[in-house]
């Protein structure tokens, strides 16, 4: 298994609040990504990120913003938040010498009050 | 703009039965990729098969078979004598060839095998 872990795996917060998820993985993708998936909508893309520093957004993106100061860590910020973004959150990495391939790491279920 | 359809919400079988999950994708690129993911109720998201748009073979994997047909822009995957281990939720996902690599989901098709 792909070496991928997000933190917090759950988390109940309040409206207004700011909340940070992280994602960590260990095998040196250039590739990560942040999803939500909603019931009805499967998953949709937030945002991306093609490098250290390089990011961009997704289908999804209001609301939300993400930074990538090392390869292994791609944190996805909610800086205010809303109860339309309670949702399950999944990262996502890729290389592309594994054609394409994504691996999802165990996804962060989040409730927003 | 790309898209793909499953317009499958919810099938139910009877154990032993075989099930085919439909998917439809539109793209205007040559060079694709097509996925199908398992969504198991614990949650994760598990790779079950990746085809590029070149080849058009289908594919079997035990129980599991692909059916990639471009003419009808279909990616269809079927499961032979379904066991309750199959219940989960399936999603097709297309993505490009190149750059950055993103995915477009489908909503998913919830499988349940009956006992």
């Amino acid at each position: 298994d792909a070496g991928i872990t997000q933190s917090p795996r759950h988390k109940v917060t309040e409206t207004g609040t700011p909340v940070t998820l992280r994602c960590h993985q260990t095998e040196n993708h250039r590739y990560m990504y942040w999803y939500r998936q909603d019931p009805g909508h499967g998953l949709r893309l937030i945002h991306y990120s093609y490098g250290v520093k390089d990011t961009d957004k997704g289908e999804v993106s209001d609301g939300y913003s993400v930074s990538r100061s090392k390869t292994e860590d791609f944190l996805l910020t909610l800086e205010s938040a809303t109860s339309s973004q309670t949702s399950v959150y999944f990262c996502a990495i890729s290389d592309v010498l594994e054609v394409n391939e994504q691996f999802f790491g165990p996804g962060t279920r989040l409730t927003v009050l | 703009a790309q898209k793909v359809t499953q317009a499958q919400t919810e099938i139910s079988v009877v154990e032993k039965e075989d099930v085919t999950l439909d998917c439809v994708y539109e793209t205007r690129d040559t060079t694709y990729y097509l996925f199908w993911y398992k969504q198991p109720p614990s949650g994760e998201l598990v790779f079950l098969i990746r085809r590029n748009s070149f080849d058009e073979q289908n594919e079997i994997s035990g129980r599991y078979s692909w059916n990639f047909q471009k003419s009808t822009s279909s990616f269809n995957f079927t499961i032979t004598a379904s066991q309750v281990v199959d219940s989960a939720v399936y999603f097709c996902a297309l993505s490009e060839a190149e750059g950055t690599y993103k995915y477009i989901f489908g909503t998913g098709t919830r499988l349940k095998v009956l006992a």
